[in-house]
């Protein structure tokens, strides 16, 4: 079982690119999640979808897009990336809004 | 809003010494789900325990315990007799009925030999 993959794992991007981390899920969660930890803080929700076609904004929005066409993917798309979105992002996944989180490897991302 | 609150950003202590954790909560939902997660050195993400908010029975699990109280907004979490590979960032989290998932900012515990 692959759980909830991201890509890529490393990528460092020059102030004002654009990148799209991928996020997919074999284990047809409805509840997916983006969030991003900073060195040495806890997580911040970026977005959040409880399903195909809709999503909704988390506590960090700014600078960040979402899409979900399908149940298994959840790409973060970053917009004129700054360094300020440095960080280390996770993906997660849950088959209910209220049961465990199942979380991918990480995206460490650095803008430069 | 929902909001959780970790006040403790770093614990020290010497193996085999208790430790408490703590964790405060802030919602308006009369349902809702609290989490504890941990984060050990390697960076993945590991549940620990969901408890919702109709049920305050405490929970033991080995050497972790946790205590939910309604009236006082936390849920703490002890670990007995710590030990090294406890060392770790701890996180409490909380979900409404929305399914939004929000983190406390961590706290970080290491255990000394």
């Amino acid at each position: 079982n692959a759980g909830v993959t991201q890509t890529p794992k490393f990528r460092i991007l020059k102030i004002g690119q654009s990148m799209t981390l991928q996020c997919t899920q074999d284990m047809n969660h409805n509840y997916m999640y983006w969030y991003r930890q900073d060195p040495g803080m806890g997580l911040k929700l970026i977005y959040y979808s409880v399903g195909a076609g809709i999503t909704d904004k988390g506590e960090v929005p700014n600078g960040y897009n979402v899409s979900r066409s399908t149940t298994e993917d959840f790409p973060l798309r970053l917009e004129l990336a700054a360094p300020s979105q440095t960080s280390v992002y996770f993906c997660a996944s849950s088959d209910r809004g209220t049961g465990e989180l199942f979380f991918g490897e990480g995206s460490r991302l650095t803008v430069l | 809003a929902q909001k959780v609150t970790q006040a403790q950003t770093e614990i020290s202590v010497v193996e085999k010494e208790d430790v408490t954790l703590d964790c405060v909560y802030e919602t308006r939902d009369t349902t809702y789900y609290l989490f504890w997660y941990k984060q050990p050195p390697s960076g993945e993400l590991v549940f620990l325990i969901r408890r919702n908010s109709f049920d305050e029975q405490n929970e033991i699990s080995g050497r972790y315990s946790w205590n939910f109280q309604k009236s006082t907004s936390s849920f703490n979490f002890t670990i007995t007799a710590s030990q090294v590979v406890d060392s770790a960032v701890y996180f409490c989290a909380l979900s409404g009925a929305t399914g939004k998932l929000i983190f406390g900012q961590g706290t970080t515990l290491q255990v000394k030999p």
